[in-house]
């Protein structure tokens, strides 16, 4: 069975740093891009970036580039999202995903639970 | 970068068919859907502008014409009340569309 297992919830202080992560069973994990998404409270899905764990080819969305570090470890079958410096803007539902093909659109056809990241000023 | 555009919220009763349009998308086949129940992590439902995932049923459909993308719900049941985004690859990024609420009456 396809899973992506995402990270507990974590509450911050903005300055402060945070790795989350999410980890792929059910599948060879090293075939697929994964990807990031966030959903700010009550708000649409935004785009953050995706990265194909074999040779760690990362792509950043405009908005999210030089924000957050999106990296992968092919050896636990994990991708990981970091900050350096948590501003309150940062408080959102974080869901990584399955992606197939980055050029053809098959859809983030596998979705994690998602990381609610809360952080206070 | 273009933006995707969505009507913030469509309804109907239960039985009837919805339409929701994604505006903004390219010449190519490169269009995706999801329905994010509430609560939820979103689920893919429509992947390449009309072909469903297994599992899908037959009541969502996709279609596109032009730069406008649709999905049809067709026989809506309450189950059906959620969240659904358009998505695209854009040759350099993915884009989301802003989301549209169903609401089944």
């Amino acid at each position: 069975e396809v899973q992506l297992v995402q990270s507990g919830a974590e509450v911050k202080k903005s300055g402060e740093s945070l790795k989350i992560s999410c980890k792929g069973s059910g599948f060879t994990f090293t075939n697929y891009w994964i990807a990031w998404v966030r959903q700010m409270p009550g708000k649409g899905l935004e785009w953050m970036g995706i990265i194909y764990p074999r040779d760690s080819d990362t792509r950043y969305s405009p908005s999210f580039h030089g924000q957050v570090t999106i990296s992968a470890d092919e050896s636990t079958s994990t991708a990981y999202l970091q900050w350096s410096s948590l501003q309150a803007s940062d408080t959102a539902m974080y869901y990584c995903g399955r992606r197939p093909s980055l050029v053809r659109e098959l859809g983030i056809d596998y979705w994690g639970q998602g990381t609610l990241v809360t952080v206070s000023s | 970068q273009s933006a995707l555009t969505q009507p913030p919220s469509v309804s109907g009763s239960p039985g009837q068919s919805v339409t929701i349009s994604c505006t903004g998308t390219s010449s190519d086949n490169r269009v995706s859907w999801y329905q994010q129940p509430p609560g939820t992590a979103p689920q893919l439902i429509i992947y390449e502008v009309s072909d469903r995932p297994s599992g899908v049923p037959h009541r969502f459909s996709g279609s596109k014409s032009g730069n406008t993308a649709s999905l049809t719900i067709s026989g809506l049941q309450a189950e059906d009340e959620a969240d659904y985004y358009c998505s695209s690859y854009t040759g350099s990024s993915v884009l989301f569309g802003g989301g549209t609420k169903l609401t089944v009456l």
